[in-house]
């Protein structure tokens, strides 16, 4: 079976710019959650879903930041405009109904310079 | 995050001796996840911990979660090169969706 597809896994913007990370779960799973991790902070989650619709985004940093989820097997973050402290490594994770383990992505490295 | 506190931040063990990573919980939790991060890699979940005094094991890691279920421990056995990374516990208070990670503990395997 496929796990979490993330992509790109490697991503390098200038500032200012849109950066789109995307991510497909795992067939079957309809709770979806993106994560970043730095050094500084650790993994902290930004955003979830639960059969497509936000739940929670209280962990999203500022209104640059915007997810969607437009159908069961697909998810994008977006950053805009993206800033130098906005450099991290994104997960995305899903699982069933939010119960047990999530199952995370290989994530995407942002880096903006 | 506060709420979760892992101990050691690092350690370094010789190949074939034992270690012991701890996940402490300032509140009771609700179920106990153990993950392993290879670097630059994603999270590989380990274990799932969720009654008190539950003892699970997978090949030579065992974790256990305290009667009071605010504390779990992470043991590996006879340690390999291939056990090094990060060890992080997340934490779920609530019974499903938001989970709280700690800070990580950093494993070197010297051979």
């Amino acid at each position: 079976d496929a796990g979490v597809i993330q992509s790109p896994r490697h991503e390098v913007t200038e500032m200012g710019q849109e950066v789109t990370l995307r991510c497909k779960p795992i067939s079957g799973h309809n709770s979806l959650f993106w994560y970043r991790q730095t050094m500084m902070r650790g993994l902290e989650l930004l955003i979830y879903f639960n059969n497509n619709v936000p739940i929670d985004d209280s962990g999203m940093p500022e209104d640059r930041f915007s997810a969607k989820m437009p159908n069961a097997s697909f998810s994008t973050l977006k950053i805009q405009p993206s800033e130098p402290r906005d450099s991290a490594v994104y997960f995305c994770a899903s699982n069933h109904w939010g119960n047990g383990p999530a199952f995370f992505g290989q994530g995407t490295r942002l880096t903006v310079v | 995050s506060q709420e979760l506190e892992q101990s050691p931040q690092s350690l370094i063990v010789q190949e074939g001796k034992n270690l012991t990573i701890n996940c402490t919980s300032s509140k009771t939790l609700y179920g106990l996840y153990w993950y392993k991060q290879k670097y630059g890699e994603g999270l590989i979940f380990l274990m799932m911990l969720q009654k008190g005094g539950e003892e699970k094991s997978h090949e030579k890691i065992t974790a256990k979660l305290d009667e009071k279920k605010q504390q779990s421990s992470l043991h590996i056995t006879a340690s390999q090169p291939s056990h090094a990374g990060i060890y992080l516990c997340g934490a779920d208070y609530t019974g499903g969706f938001k989970t709280i990670f700690g800070a990580g503990t950093r494993l070197f395997v010297k051979a």
